[in-house]
């Protein structure tokens, strides 16, 4: 059964304060691993798809990277507006749909 | 493109009654998935639909069913709803493996 664990639950900074989110994964072949944003009470807005060992996506101050057993979401001199949960998933090759199974997610909270 | 859409946002229901969402996807997505997200926990993944056909599903008892229609829009029905059911229901839809997500469906179960 595939698994997603994300650490650390919870993450607070200061502005400016770079740090990395962790996501360990066990699949059955990877298709692609997925990272969303998903802000109180609202819905998972989408951020990045890798799909090989080796690979890096960057957008503004988030870079993510994967390796063949974690990922890791980076963010750089993080602003308070960064604050959210940030979520990562995994879709299965074999898998006949495009069925995402998720971490818990990492609480970030970046303090002016 | 109106993203993806998901009625009504919030919902308050009793012990016992059925009750049923719905999600418009985005246009040009053919492919609607649903998850439920408790409190402070990761979405988990309940079924997925395809060509009006349940493609996956999730480990969700019988009591949660759904439909896709010939536009693509999907509803989903619990049945005898328990307090445990209270949490964040997510609409996904998908082309080619990337889904995004509507801004869920608040159900409240008391």
């Amino acid at each position: 059964e595939d698994q997603v664990t994300q650490s650390p639950e919870a993450l607070r900074l200061q502005e400016g304060e770079s740090s990395s989110l962790n996501c360990s994964y066990t699949v059955s072949g990877l298709r692609g691993l997925f990272w969303y944003r998903q802000d109180p009470g609202k819905g998972p807005e989408f951020l990045f798809t890798l799909y090989s060992a080796g690979e890096e996506k960057e957008k503004e101050r988030l870079k993510a990277t994967l390796t063949k057993k974690e990922s890791f979401l980076h963010i750089t001199a993080p602003k308070p507006e960064d604050s959210a949960t940030y979520l990562c998933a995994v879709q299965a090759r074999q898998a006949a749909g495009n069925k995402l199974t998720f971490g818990g997610g990492t609480r970030v909270l970046v303090k002016p | 493109d109106a993203g993806v859409t998901q009625s009504p946002t919030h919902l308050i229901k009793t012990r016992g009654q059925q009750v049923t969402l719905r999600c418009s996807p985005k246009s040009g997505h053919d492919t609607v998935s649903w998850y439920q997200q408790a409190l402070g926990q990761g979405p988990q993944f309940i079924f997925q639909y395809y060509e009006e056909e349940e493609r996956q599903r999730g480990n969700f008892p019988d009591r949660f069913s759904g439909h896709q229609f010939p536009n693509y829009s999907s509803e989903l029905n619990v049945n005898a709803l328990l307090l445990g059911d209270s949490a964040l229901y997510l609409c996904a839809s998908s082309l080619q493996g990337w889904s995004f997500f509507g801004q869920g469906t608040r159900l409240t179960v008391v």
